[in-house]
């Protein structure tokens, strides 16, 4: 079974970092391109970073470049997003897909629970 | 930056209805194009990619068209558990945006 499971989520002062992590399983992760997407409750998807199998490249949303970094263990059947500067409008639940990049088109055809990370105070 | 735009943002219909969703991209974006399904609490669903590839295990009442930048998902036959908050995608080129969201409603 194919199984993405995020963690690391949590509550973080504005300006501070944290890193959240998408362990995958039931899969051949290396052979994978992954993404971060994030959603506030209530509002639409906003796609945020995506990596491609063997870590070689890497692609952000405006928002976020410059402050986060994507990164992948293939070892470790894992991609990290690592998160600077952290904003309020940073808060959001992390959600991570993998991207079978087939023939060089992608779409999101597994999706991880979600970790909620919130900025503030 | 590629903006997607969805509609209509919310719409209600009967159980049977044909229903129609509509995606218009800033620019071309060929065939780029994918579909998602969201309900409450959960996690998006590839529903189509391509934009009229049907992923594997979706219901065939789900189809998609277009190509360029105006877009279609269709359902044939609404059914109740197709209540949920469909999303558009464009993987053109990055970054990858979605649509704002189109929230169905079954009356």
């Amino acid at each position: 079974e194919v199984q993405l499971v995020e963690s690391g989520g949590g509550l973080v002062l504005p300006g501070g970092t944290l890193i959240v992590s998408c362990a995958a399983s039931g899969f051949s992760f290396r052979s994978f391109w992954m993404h971060w997407v994030r959603q506030v409750p209530g509002k639409g998807l906003v796609w945020v970073s995506r990596i491609n199998s063997d870590g070689s490249s890497t692609a952000y949303a405006d928002s976020v470049k410059g402050r986060f970094t994507i990164s992948r263990d293939n070892a470790r059947n894992t991609v990290f997003l690592q998160m600077n500067s952290l904003r309020a409008e940073d808060t959001a639940v992390y959600y991570c897909a993998r991207d079978p990049d087939s023939n060089g088109y992608s779409a999101l055809n597994h999706w991880g629970q979600g970790t909620p990370v919130t900025v503030s105070s | 930056d590629i903006q997607m735009t969805q509609s209509p943002s919310s719409l209600s219909a009967s159980v049977g209805d044909r229903v129609t969703i509509t995606c218009r991209a800033s620019q071309n974006i060929k065939r780029y194009l994918n579909w998602y399904q969201q309900k409450p609490g959960k996690a998006p669903r590839l529903l189509i990619y391509a934009p009229s590839s049907l992923e594997s295990g979706v219901p065939s009442r789900f189809s998609g068209s277009g190509s360029g930048t105006d877009f279609t998902l269709t359902i044939s036959s609404l059914q109740p558990e197709d209540s949920a908050t469909y999303h558009c995608q464009q993987s053109h080129s990055t970054p990858y945006t979605f649509g704002q969201g189109t929230k169905l409603e079954i009356k």
